[in-house]
């Protein structure tokens, strides 16, 4: 069954350190979602990209985040320069079209990688 | 107040009780996702369900639009049902997905 992967599992990196966050989602699916879950607390969503660009973010997706679907299956999230704040749980997540606006569909999510800011 | 309201926090039940998750939420939805997050932290999606009730082996989603509010059952509860449940609405087709703060249910044998 195909599925979303997601590189590295875990990460440790310096404050202030950029880090890239990698995924490659189901290969048909079109819309593309990034969610971080900082230990202990409910997830939160970060970033969608559909058609190539952002379609929706949320106000933890500040200056220092970027995504980026270079070639034709990865989708990354890069932090340019890290906070300890930013240690977490990120999920990758992605889902097919829908068949009406109203309509949504099941996102289907990757094992996660696990953010260590020191 | 948060959008997605789940009860209760934390359940623990012997093996082959029958449980029931609750979420209530607060704005309008094109759907609501059932969801089971594993210790090691993997999320998996149970259930997504816009209307009436959904079924799939001991598990059984509902959800009342009028009100507000979906259940999660799950029948013969055994040991490896242990997990976090988390109960997310999605608003249009490609919107973000809202989460609740999740049910951690542990079942003894």
């Amino acid at each position: 069954e195909p599925e979303v992967t997601q590189t590295p599992s875990h990460q440790v990196t310096q404050m202030g350190q950029e880090v890239i966050l990698r995924c490659v989602p189901i290969s048909n699916h079109l819309y593309f979602y990034w969610y971080r879950q900082i230990l202990g607390q409910k997830v939160e969503f970060l970033v969608s990209f559909y058609n190539n660009e952002i379609s929706e973010k949320s106000e933890i997706f500040d200056d220092q985040f970027s995504v980026e679907r270079p070639d034709g299956s990865n989708f990354t999230l890069k932090i340019r320069s890290t906070k300890l704040e930013d240690s977490a749980m990120y999920f990758c997540a992605s889902s097919e079209k829908g068949r009406q606006r109203d309509y949504a569909e099941t996102q289907y999510f990757g094992p996660g990688t696990r953010l260590l800011v020191l | 107040k948060n959008e997605v309201e789940q009860s209760p926090q934390n359940l623990t039940a012997q093996e082959g009780e029958f449980i029931t998750i609750n979420c209530s939420y607060s704005v309008g939805i094109s759907a609501l996702h059932w969801l089971q997050q594993h210790p090691g932290g993997g999320i998996v999606s149970l259930f997504m369900l816009s209307s009436g009730k959904k079924k799939h082996g001991r598990l059984i989603a509902t959800i009342n639009i009028q009100e507000k509010h979906s259940s999660l059952h799950i029948t013969a509860s055994h040991p490896r049902d242990s997990a976090v449940y988390i109960c997310a609405v999605s608003r249009t087709s490609g919107s973000r997905l809202t989460f609740g703060e999740g049910t951690q249910l542990t079942v003894n044998p």
